[in-house]
């Protein structure tokens, strides 16, 4: 089955300055990668994706690429602020085998200091 | 349009009790999923519904867990009697028909045995 390592488990950056979480997964079945931020008291909530067609997709200070030759994918956001400190889950999922259970690494708690 | 909403937020029960954790999933969504964290770890899959069925239950851990979705609607997760190392925080993920690649999270249920 899937496995999903994500590293480091936790980041503390400068606000202003750029972070970076990367994940690395065991089944080249694999062809969805969320990313998901978790707020204190809130659940996981979806922030990006990317499908293993793309290599890298951006929505504004948040980027994910995928090298799905080395089976691993990374989130990048830049200009961090404080609000986007928060825990951080990387999955993968195969998209169209039964079941579409997410794997999830084990997130990633970084903190934004300003 | 109403999220995925669970209850309770919070439970605190004692080793040997029962508890039920019920999950709204948003209206229309066939697809409901049961999710753990424990301890800090990688958030787990526990089981997955199409509608009333379970499609995928290969994560429950024992059979001290018993998940229901009676009519397809809202589910419920029964553990008895609770163990120590069934503390975690529990989530449900609802999406709206399988291959549906995003998946939305309730706030999910701490539960702490003692």
């Amino acid at each position: 089955g899937e496995n999903v390592e994500q590293h480091p488990s936790t980041l503390s950056v400068q606000e202003g300055d750029s972070a970076v979480i990367k994940c690395t997964y065991s089944d080249s079945a694999s062809n969805y990668f969320p990313w998901y931020k978790q707020e204190l008291g809130k659940g996981p909530q979806l922030i990006i994706d990317i499908r293993s067609n793309v290599g890298e997709k951006k929505d504004q200070r948040i980027a994910v690429t995928l090298n799905k030759t080395a089976k691993h994918f990374s989130l990048h956001i830049t200009e961090t602020q404080p609000e986007d400190s928060a825990v951080y889950f990387c999955a993968a999922r195969p998209l169209l085998r039964s079941g579409n259970k997410l794997v999830f690494g084990a997130g990633t708690i970084l903190r934004v200091k300003s | 349009e109403a999220g995925v909403t669970q209850f309770p937020s919070h439970s605190v029960i004692e080793k040997g009790q029962t508890v039920t954790l019920r999950c709204d999933p948003i209206s229309g969504h066939d697809n409901l999923y049961w999710y753990r964290r424990v301890m800090g770890k990688e958030i787990k899959f526990l089981l997955h519904f199409v509608k009333e069925s379970k499609q995928d239950e290969s994560g429950m851990p024992n059979n001290r867990f018993l998940a229901e979705r009676t009519g397809g609607t809202y589910s419920t997760l029964k553990v008895q009697p609770a163990e120590l190392e069934d503390s975690g925080v529990y989530f449900c993920a609802s999406s709206p028909r399988v291959g549906f690649a995003e998946a939305f999270f309730g706030q999910g249920t701490r539960l702490t045995v003692v």
